[in-house]
């Protein structure tokens, strides 16, 4: 059965401080990795990762995938209370059309 | 301008009642999806079409049906067999073989059944 783990399930921290957010997955013919902001309703897309080792980079946001260990990361430098939000990763299998799964997201709380 | 909606936002209904909750795109997009989300469940697939006129079960479909006769719509029928229907739907769309793979939301539908 496909698998798709986030940590922590949540977090608090203060503004200013750098957070990383964890995805491992158990997929078989991963595709691509996903990542969305949701803060009160629709997920926002954020990256999309399908190759080893290239990070991606938004403003304060980056991601990098690592097909080999079956893991990404979510980082964000200089927090903001505007990056309160659930971070939701998904996963893209291979000759499965576009269907994401999803892990259960991560709650990031920035506090002033 | 482009986008989904969804309507109504808030939806209560009693207890063995069918409900549908409505999705329209204009985004000429082909595939379509409907997801739940529950507190701490992430979000679980119950139904999704490629193309007009067919559409797959998800990883939770009991309980719930739709149709696609349109290609902007795709709206989602919560039936009295589904066991614990309150919850927070979202629906979205994407183009396959674009090579972007992302999925568009909508705001959702949060639906009460007591």
């Amino acid at each position: 059965e496909d698998k798709v783990v986030q940590s922590p399930l949540s977090l608090v921290v203060h503004e200013g401080d750098t957070v990383t957010l964890n995805c491992s997955y158990e997929v078989t013919n991963f595709r691509s990795l996903l990542w969305y902001k949701q803060e009160k309703k629709a997920p926002t897309f954020l990256f999309m990762l399908t190759s080893s080792g290239i990070e991606k980079k938004s403003g304060r946001l980056s991601s990098i995938l690592d097909k080999k260990e079956l893991f990404s990361i979510l980082n964000i430098t200089a927090t903001q209370t505007g990056d309160s939000a659930v971070y939701l990763c998904a996963v893209i299998k291979k000759s499965s059309g576009d269907k994401l799964t999803f892990g259960t997201g991560t709650r990031l709380a920035v506090r002033p | 301008d482009g986008g989904i909606t969804q309507s109504p936002k808030y939806l209560f209904r009693k207890e063995g009642q069918n409900v549908t909750l409505s999705c329209e795109q204009n985004l000429n997009h082909d595939a379509m999806y409907w997801y739940r989300q529950d507190p701490g469940q992430g979000l679980r697939l119950i139904y999704y079409s490629q193309i007009v006129n067919d559409f797959q079960k998800g990883d939770i479909a009991e309980g719930y049906s739709v149709s696609r006769e349109k290609k902007e719509s795709f709206p989602l029928t919560v039936t009295s067999a589904q066991k614990n229907p309150t919850a927070f739907y979202l629906c979205a769309s994407s183009m396959p073989g674009q090579g972007v793979n992302e999925q568009y939301f909508g705001p959702g539908t949060r639906l009460t059944v007591t």
